[in-house]
């Protein structure tokens, strides 16, 4: 099986600026989470899609916000980028069923100047 | 709210000798814990659920509820063992995880 597929690998965007992160889960897994990892505050937990509704959600302000379409692919969006926004943003998929993990992707690193 | 307290940011041993990684949570329900493994050049990965009660790679990991910990341990450290660990608790009513900030392992020949 494919893993987690994250696109773009890297993006530079200026303050101010909005930006869209993609995530195809693995096969059959119907829950994306998304992570974001900052050397500061490690590893920070976003949101959860499952069958495209929102389930969880982090401590994020509005400005982040993600979807989920039919075929269980996720999108993040982050609107009016700070400096502080600069981070790793990972994606992680999961089954619901009994023996529950996450399978994370290789990130999508964001530098916003 | 949960917490997860890794309180070695770096810890470092020989080959052969054995390692503990810490790991202390702070919730008083029945959560699930999680170790991750971070190798060089490689996505974050499950290394072991405490409730399956394996031992992947050598390691193991035991719940201690009464001092609410989940230490990771290995009586053999290698080479390849070298890598950034991370502890994380789920609570059963939900589907996100809460981690700690990691122990990078380095182990010296």
């Amino acid at each position: 099986k494919a893993g987690v597929t994250q696109t773009p690998r890297y993006l530079i965007k200026t303050r101010g600026q909005q930006v869209t992160l993609s995530c195809s889960p693995i096969s059959g897994h119907r829950s994306v989470s998304w992570y974001q990892q900052t050397p500061g505050q490690g590893l920070q937990f976003l949101f959860e899609y499952f069958s495209e509704t929102q389930r969880n959600k982090g401590n994020f302000p509005g400005r982040f916000s993600g979807r989920q379409f039919s075929n269980s692919r996720s999108e993040m969006n982050v609107s009016t980028l700070e400096l502080g926004d600069s981070a790793l943003y990972l994606c992680a998929s999961s089954t619901t069923g009994g023996y529950w993990a996450l399978h994370f992707g290789n990130g999508t690193r964001l530098t916003v100047t | 709210a949960q917490r997860v307290t890794q309180p070695e940011k770096l810890l470092s041993v020989f080959k052969g000798a054995p390692v503990e990684l810490k790991c202390n949570y702070s919730y008083s329900g029945s959560p699930e814990l999680f170790w991750y493994v971070q190798y060089s050049r490689q996505r974050l990965q499950l290394l072991l659920r405490h409730i399956s009660r394996e031992s992947i790679k050598g390691f193991t990991a035991d719940l201690n509820k009464g001092e609410t910990s989940f230490h990771l341990k290995k009586p053999f450290a290698q080479e390849e063992d070298s890598a950034m660990y991370y502890c994380a608790l789920r609570l059963m009513s939900n589907y996100k995880l809460t981690f700690g900030k990691g122990t990078l392992l380095t182990v010296n020949p």
